[in-house]
């Protein structure tokens, strides 16, 4: 089982819709959670931390479910700028408790 | 604040040569990361390092690469030996003493 795990998709959406995508990773003392964006041939760059208590930024919403180690991205009201591959991105704690785990990441298209 | 600068961006090695990597990570971050990234996959951390010191590189390889971060200067990555499997992306990422880390554009290495 892969330690952090996604749907690769693609998921293709038109403009205007709401998209969610999920994460589950596999090492239940993980101790912090973010959501990174991947465009084609780019650097990971940081979209949101994902907090306990669910947090919301703009038209994203993160929430982690410790109990169920999941964790979820919604995008409301997706623009064309929002394609790119979504990273579900765990610090599991281990060894210097500093190194990143990424998914495989969730590839998003937002059509005109 | 100029992000995490990375150089050269691309690279091309033939076969039993060696590859060097160079990062400057943000200013103030004194933490920084080597992350690899093979062709459609995920990234995957390979060492952790602050100045003048390794202090996880448990996603090295055993053989032919290594990592420093002096005292004065960029981190760099090196790999001697290269064969076609080193071929991929490597990105550096820093950070503060929080736990977020922010991305380079990355090295694209191929070997011929």
């Amino acid at each position: 089982r892969k330690e952090v795990e996604q749907d690769p998709g693609p998921f293709n959406v038109p403009e205007g819709a709401t998209v969610a995508f999920n994460c589950t990773y596999s090492n239940s003392a993980s101790q912090s959670f973010f959501w990174y964006r991947q465009d084609c041939r780019k650097e990971p760059k940081l979209l949101m931390s994902v907090y306990s208590s669910g947090n919301e930024d703009g038209r994203f919403t993160a929430q982690l479910n410790r109990a169920s180690q999941y964790i979820s991205l919604l995008i409301r009201d997706s623009k064309l700028s929002d394609s790119a591959t979504y990273l579900c991105v765990v610090n599991m704690g281990g060894g210097s408790a500093r190194q990143l785990t990424f998914g495989s990441g969730t590839q998003l298209t937002v059509l005109p | 604040n100029a992000g995490v600068m990375q150089n050269p961006r691309h690279l091309v090695r033939r076969r039993g040569q060696e590859a060097r990597l160079r990062c400057s990570p943000m200013k103030g971050h004194s933490h920084v990361y080597w992350y690899r990234q093979l062709p459609e996959e995920g990234l995957k951390f390979m060492v952790y390092l602050q100045k003048e010191n390794i202090i996880d590189e448990s996603g090295m390889p055993k053989e032919r690469f290594s990592a420093e971060f002096p005292k004065e200067g960029p981190s760099i990555l090196r790999i001697q030996q290269v064969v076609r499997g080193d071929s991929a992306a490597y990105f550096c990422a820093s950070s503060p003493r929080l736990n977020e880390q922010f991305f380079g554009p990355g090295t694209r290495l191929t070997v011929l």
